[in-house]
């Protein structure tokens, strides 16, 4: 039962476009949602959270938006740069339990 | 170190053998994690331990897999009689209290 789900294995965009990540969950005892980047051969790295008492969180290129009727949450990276090319996972957790759930990842690539 | 540190950075086994793998976290951090991630999947969550409350094992895949973290700082990874399935990137991770955790940059295990 996949907890967090991100649809779309891969997505493709031009250079100075937006780029739209997505990601649902159907637990409802998650209360906050985290995006993290990974290289090839590389581990994880934070880029952005959102609590679940927010609908948004920006920083710098990176916007994360959070709907929580629908159980949804994006990320949009604007104007995508070819160094944003890597796989996207969504993460979520319930305050009670702390490990994360990951989604499948996306994998973004951004052409020049 | 500065970071989350994980090693042997690769490991090739034959089917069978046991092999462990080390973790050694940002200090001060309380909280560690081991996930796993196959070829073409998202990060499976493996186990949490939380400074000295029990671990949560929920997402051990067998007993053959087992971890202890030693004095609340480094962690081992163990999966006894190796099979070809176990074959992943076992990625390690750290946190405070708060919601981001860290990873390092992941053992890679490879069951032949």
């Amino acid at each position: 039962d996949q907890q967090v789900k991100q649809n779309s294995p891969s997505l493709s965009v031009q250079e100075g476009r937006i780029s739209i990540l997505n990601c649902d969950y159907t637990n409802s005892m998650f209360d906050y949602f985290l995006w993290y980047k990974k290289y090839p051969a590389e581990g994880p790295t934070f880029l952005i959270s959102i609590s679940s008492i927010k609908d948004k969180n920006e920083d710098g290129r990176f916007t994360v938006f959070l709907n929580k009727s629908a159980k949804h949450l994006s990320l949009h990276i604007v104007p995508s740069q070819p160094g944003d090319s890597a796989v996207y996972f969504c993460a979520a957790g319930d305050t009670g339990r702390r490990a994360l759930t990951f989604g499948s990842g996306t994998r973004l690539q951004v052409q020049p | 170190g500065a970071g989350v540190s994980q090693s042997p950075s690769n490991k090739v086994t034959e089917k069978g053998k046991d092999v462990e793998l080390r973790c050694d976290p940002i200090s001060g951090h309380t909280a560690l994690y081991w996930y796993r991630q196959s070829l073409g999947q998202g990060l499976e969550f493996l186990i949490y331990f939380q400074g000295n409350s029990a671990p949560d094992k929920s997402g051990l895949p067998s007993d053959r897999f087992s971890a202890e973290r030693t004095g609340g700082s480094v962690s081992t990874l163990t999966i006894q009689r190796t099979q070809q399935e176990d074959s992943a990137v076992y990625l390690c991770a750290s946190s405070e209290a708060g919601n981001t955790i860290y990873f390092g940059e992941g053992s890679w295990l490879t069951v032949v």
